[in-house]
């Protein structure tokens, strides 16, 4: 079965300081993952897609994320946090045939001014 | 949330009463999900469509019914709405997850008195 733990469900930064959000995946394969972004009270917006190609992925908005199979990471990063950063994040991951995606919990970005 | 489109955006309704949610989209994309978004559970699937006429159970699915008609709506039927069902809903759209992913909706927000 197929799942991912996002390993903390609230993460605070400093406008301007690094951005890091983890993610841990379970996959019997070489899995498909994806970062989510949710602004309040919006629906949920692709930030980046890994489907098995470069292990770096570049997304919007300057965020990026790098899968590490050693490890069964895909974690999310950015050099500098924005006050529009702030949002909920999801971590997904599909099933083999891609028919159904499993969403993290979720982990809260706070940017302090 | 360019073409796709959910209806209501905010729903009260009593218990034991059907409730119909609708999504609409005009990218006629194969694609079609339903999720319901709760408070530590992340996103979880409830139906999806790959198809008109074609429809499967995701991982949350009893009390909910679905049909696709068209390829452009899916409805989502909650059959005799509980309190457990107060959520918010999502529908998703895609051709091509391993490409492109999910393109979501701006959201349901569903209340069970």
């Amino acid at each position: 079965a197929q799942s991912v733990t996002q390993l903390d469900s609230h993460v605070s930064v400093s406008e301007g300081t690094p951005v890091l959000l983890r993610c841990n995946y379970s996959s019997s394969y070489s899995p498909s993952l994806f970062w989510y972004v949710q602004h309040p009270n919006k629906g949920l917006q692709l930030l980046l897609k890994y489907t098995s190609a470069a292990t770096l992925v570049k997304g919007i908005n300057g965020f990026e994320a790098e899968f590490k199979k050693s490890e069964t990471s895909f974690h999310l990063t950015k050099p500098s946090a924005h006050m529009s950063d702030a949002a909920e994040y999801f971590c997904v991951v599909s099933d083999r045939a891609g028919n159904q995606f499993y969403f993290g919990t979720g982990t809260s970005l706070t940017v302090i001014p | 949330d360019a073409g796709i489109t959910q209806s209501p955006r905010h729903k009260v309704t009593e218990t034991g009463t059907p409730v119909t949610l609708r999504c609409h989209q005009t990218e006629n994309h194969r694609y079609m999900y339903w999720y319901r978004q709760d408070p530590g559970h992340g996103l979880r699937l409830i139906h999806y469509s790959y198809g008109v006429k074609d429809t499967d159970k995701g991982e949350v699915s009893d009390g909910y019914s679905v049909s696709r008609s068209k390829t452009e709506d899916f409805l989502l039927t909650l059959e005799s709405a509980t309190s457990s069902q107060t959520s918010v809903y999502f529908c998703a759209i895609s051709e091509s997850w391993r490409n492109y992913g999910y393109t979501f909706g701006s959201g349901t927000r569903l209340t069970v008195v």
